[in-house]
């Protein structure tokens, strides 16, 4: 089974720039999160679909953040303008979709971006 | 109060020990509970579910105490290769709660 895919592994910007990131679940799986990372912090939640609506995005920093998923399937995630403070892992992650039903999530390799 | 909390350690053990870790969290609701292994400078990988009754893999075996709300990680015969950062993991309504992470160091 193939797994997460996202790309690029690897973003060097400098601030006020914009990049975007890109990712594809594992094949069904309904449900789609994207992750900020900070090193030495576990994964912080930005944002997550389920098939192609949001069910939470309430830390999304919507003035610079947004997210898509249009179809379903896999999905982009966009800064514009970058900060400082952007610097960190971007995780995608997916999960089957059912609550409570003990289905783990699946991570991608993740972006690391950097932040000149 | 956060959602999941763990001791960052780091956990500096010799091969061969037996080491545990705790996590506790705070919604007595959760549904589903994980382990994942984070190794430095990549993504978080499943170790392993948590069960109710328990469950064992190798020499890894989690305890779930709903009672008390914590979970608990034991490594018996620590590998080198455990060295990590150990992430507690928690469902509830398809939203999945990160601890911190609790840093490993298995020294030979």
């Amino acid at each position: 089974e193939a797994g997460v895919a996202q790309s690029p592994r690897y973003k060097i910007i400098e601030k006020r720039q914009s990049v975007a990131f890109w990712c594809n679940p594992i094949s069904g799986h309904a449900t789609l999160y994207w992750y900020q990372q900070i090193l030495g912090q576990g994964p912080k939640l930005l944002i997550q679909f389920q098939n192609n609506g949001v069910v939470d995005d309430s830390q999304l920093p919507k003035d610079r953040f947004s997210a898509e998923r249009l179809k379903g399937v896999d999905s982009t995630l966009k800064i514009q303008p970058a900060k400082l403070e952007d610097s960190a892992v971007y995780l995608c992650a997916s999960s089957f979709g059912l609550s409570g039903e003990g289905q783990p999530q699946h991570f991608g390799d993740g972006t690391r971006l950097s932040i000149l | 109060r956060k959602e999941v909390e763990q001791d960052p350690g780091p956990f500096n053990v010799p091969e061969g020990a037996t080491v545990a870790f705790n996590c506790t969290y705070s919604n007595s609701a959760s549904q589903s509970f994980f382990w994942y292994r984070q190794d430095c400078r990549k993504e978080p990988k499943l170790l392993m579910s948590v069960y109710s009754s328990g469950n064992e893999d190798g020499r890894f075996t989690a305890q779930l105490n709903r009672a008390s709300q914590y979970i608990s990680l034991l490594i018996r015969d620590s590998k080198l290769s455990d060295s990590a950062t150990y992430l507690c993991v928690v469902e509830n309504f398809n939203k999945f709660y990160f601890g911190s992470g609790t840093k490993l160091n298995v020294k030979p």
